[in-house]
């Protein structure tokens, strides 16, 4: 079955610091690739998108993510963290069809100390 | 994009009644979908909801525990029918919108608590 991992539950950095959070899911196919992040007391927000084309895709606030099809990864990076990146980051994946249903990782809780 | 917006932000209900969630899109949508989040959990997706059909439910989601209207293409609703502590969880419906290519949008969620 198709799955999605995310291998931080939590992580901690400090203001400027850089920052990646790893993804890998499971399905062989052609898949699109998702991250979301859901800030305090906010609802889930698109942070970036990869269909098709140049595997290193810019999202909004500084944020861009890697696919790496060998890998079966999809990281999520940013060079220097703000103290209002502190969030939940959500990793989904579907597999290449408009019927599939969006699978989702686990979530990783970004804690920036100022 | 779609605006999404939920009623009730939040319930806290007693076991064995029920409670239906409303979701309300600020454009017209084909598809519709409701998730749970379970405390400390990721999103598990319980069905989708398209108009002018039946829902699909996931496995582990049926019917009778979760019915699910979607009478047009802005609003749908999902009960939760004979509730348990279990259920206490946060539910979202999500839109995929028009002019978008396979991009889900998520509602503000609705915090359920089953005593």
């Amino acid at each position: 079955a198709q799955s999605v991992s995310q291998h931080n539950h939590h992580v901690i950095l400090s203001e400027a610091a850089s920052l990646e959070l790893g993804c890998n899911y499971s399905y062989g196919g052609t898949v699109n690739l998702f991250w979301y992040v859901q800030y305090p007391g906010q609802h889930l927000q698109l942070l970036l998108k990869y269909f098709s084309g140049d595997p290193l895709v810019k999202g909004i606030k500084g944020f861009e993510a890697e696919f790496i099809k060998s890998k079966f990864s999809f990281n999520l990076r940013k060079p220097s963290v703000q103290w209002s990146d502190t969030a939940e980051y959500f990793c989904a994946v579907r597999k290449g069809s408009s019927a599939s249903k969006i699978i989702f990782g686990s979530g990783t809780r970004l804690s920036i100390r100022p | 994009s779609a605006v999404i917006s939920q009623k009730p932000s939040r319930d806290i209900c007693q076991r064995g009644t029920s409670l239906t969630i409303q979701c309300q899109v600020d454009s017209q949508v084909t598809m519709m979908f409701w998730y749970r989040q379970q405390p400390g959990q990721s999103l598990t997706l319980i069905a989708t909801a398209n108009q002018g059909s039946e829902a699909t439910y996931e496995s582990g989601f049926v019917i009778d525990k979760f019915p699910i209207s979607r009478p047009n293409l802005t609003f749908s609703t999902l009960t939760v029918s004979n509730m348990s502590p279990e259920d206490s969880s946060i539910y979202l419906c999500s839109v995929e919108a028009s002019g978008t290519t396979d991009t889900q949008y998520f509602g503000p969620g609705t915090r359920l608590t089953v005593l």
